[in-house]
């Protein structure tokens, strides 16, 4: 976990605005980022994969990578009660072992 | 099959009996990783498999777990002489590519086994 460090949160926003996710990692060769979403009493579940510097979009999700920075972001657009969840930040890594954060929990309210 | 699966998905068992959770991968994953989670908690790494072999298992907490893989396939993570501290949702993930710069396909986990030790 200390080598992907999440703001802890939580993070509450509401309903339609823009949540903003961030993570930063400290090991330079990572070349994959992952995000994944836990719901309360639930197993992780992968919702956006970034591997080049810049923006990828997926619906309403965008995820945005600095390699130089160290720093990768989600942005969650139109913000809905239904993604309340906590948000897993990830890293890949040589041997194939995801490096984790702790997670930011993220409240969306009505 | 269609997901990674896991059992049993609950488990309660008294301080100082052995226990053994069973992980069956997505067919054709290469790597199976296993995960604790405690109760608000992170992530906590306990083991990885590529293969038959285990590349990296230092995540495992006491020489009390222990874990195998046969076939390629269905692995098994065993604690012996359970404690109340082992309590915590066990996940397994599964994923088709290890090694390199890969894994860009990220994890796909199972639903877990919450056991309780009392």
């Amino acid at each position: 976990q200390k080598e992907v460090e999440q703001n802890s949160g939580p993070l509450s926003v509401p309903e339609g605005a823009i949540a903003s996710l961030n993570c930063t990692y400290s090991d330079r060769v990572s070349q994959s980022f992952f995000w994944y979403r836990q719901y309360s009493g639930k197993s992780p579940e992968l919702i956006m994969s970034i591997y080049s510097n810049g923006d990828k979009e997926d619906g309403r999700f965008t995820a945005q990578l600095n390699k130089a920075s160290q720093y990768v972001s989600l942005l969650i657009r139109d913000s809905q009660p239904s993604d309340s969840a906590t948000y897993l930040c990830a890293r890949g890594s040589t041997l194939g072992r995801l490096y984790f954060g702790r997670g930011t929990q993220l409240t969306v309210w009505p | 099959g269609a997901g990674v699966s896991q059992s049993p998905s609950n488990k309660v068992t008294e301080k100082g009996k052995d226990v053994e959770l069973r992980c069956d991968p997505i067919s054709g994953h290469t790597a199976l990783y296993w995960y604790r989670q405690s109760l608000g908690q992170g992530l906590e790494f306990l083991i990885y498999f590529q293969g038959n072999s285990a590349p990296d298992k230092s995540g495992l907490p006491s020489d009390r777990f222990s874990a195998e893989r046969t076939g390629g396939s269905v692995s098994t993570l065993t604690i012996q002489r359970t404690q109340q501290e082992d309590s915590a949702v066990y996940l397994c993930a599964s994923s088709l590519v290890a090694g390199g710069q890969a894994n860009n396909y990220g994890y796909t986990f199972g639903s877990g086994t919450r056991l309780t030790v009392v």
